[in-house]
């Protein structure tokens, strides 16, 4: 079935380094999602993407959709303490089902 | 409800016995979806439910596990003669009809001793 591979999976940077994280499929995608998970917490959405070549931003992240719609990436400019947690990419079968990938797990030194 | 309630938080289960995890979605979501989660690990999707009509049932591991929305709200995970690799965080998420955002519950931390 669908499924999406995130690399890397750990990744720790100091305070005020840039960060990325990648999402890649083997099929094209109609949709993507991205999601936090703080430690201890449950994920929570982000943000969607569904055009090809979207990017789109929130603040210090900004988010990209491959142009042909099977990859997607999540860049955060100059990190702080609180980014810290998993990022999830996630996204829509055709069955409507939501899948998610393995995510990666963000450590920042202060 | 303001945001989707799992109950209970916690359970603590001898093996062999049967567990129902609840899940209260978000009023009006359509869409209800369960996953288990290990430490360290994406969510990994066991069923999900438009409204009471179970769509996909592929991620459950195996005929112990079952789920239900009878009505079309709250659902209820079952496990029956639990073992202790069922012990793990068993997360229930809602949505909008269509591709929208889910959003996840607190999840319910299940042990089997």
């Amino acid at each position: 079935g669908q499924q999406v591979m995130q690399i890397p999976q750990y990744q720790h940077v100091q305070e005020g380094e840039d960060f990325t994280t990648y999402c890649n499929s083997s099929t094209t995608l109609s949709n993507i999602q991205w999601y936090k998970q703080r430690p201890g917490g449950h994920p929570v959405f982000l943000i969607q993407l569904v055009k090809s070549g979207e990017v789109k931003k929130q603040k210090r992240l900004t988010f990209q959709f491959g142009e042909a719609k099977k990859n997607s990436s999540l860049h955060i400019t100059a990190t702080q303490t609180t980014d810290v947690g998993t990022y999830f990419c996630a996204l829509s079968s055709n069955t409507g089902k939501l899948i998610f990938g393995q995510g990666t797990t963000l450590q920042v030194k202060p | 409800g303001a945001g989707v309630s799992q109950s209970p938080r916690y359970k603590v289960t001898k093996r062999g016995q049967d567990v129902a995890l609840r899940c209260d979605p978000i009023s009006g979501h359509v869409s209800l979806y369960w996953y288990r989660q290990a430490l360290g690990q994406g969510p990994e999707f066991l069923t999900y439910f438009n409204y009471e009509a179970q769509q996909d049932k592929s991620g459950l591991p195996n005929d112990r596990f079952s789920a239900e929305r009878p009505e079309g709200s709250i659902s209820t995970l079952t496990i029956q003669r639990t073992e202790q690799r069922d012990s793990a965080m068993y997360r229930c998420a809602s949505s909008r009809q269509g591709i929208t955002e889910a959003f996840f519950g607190q999840g319910t931390r299940l042990t089997v001793v």
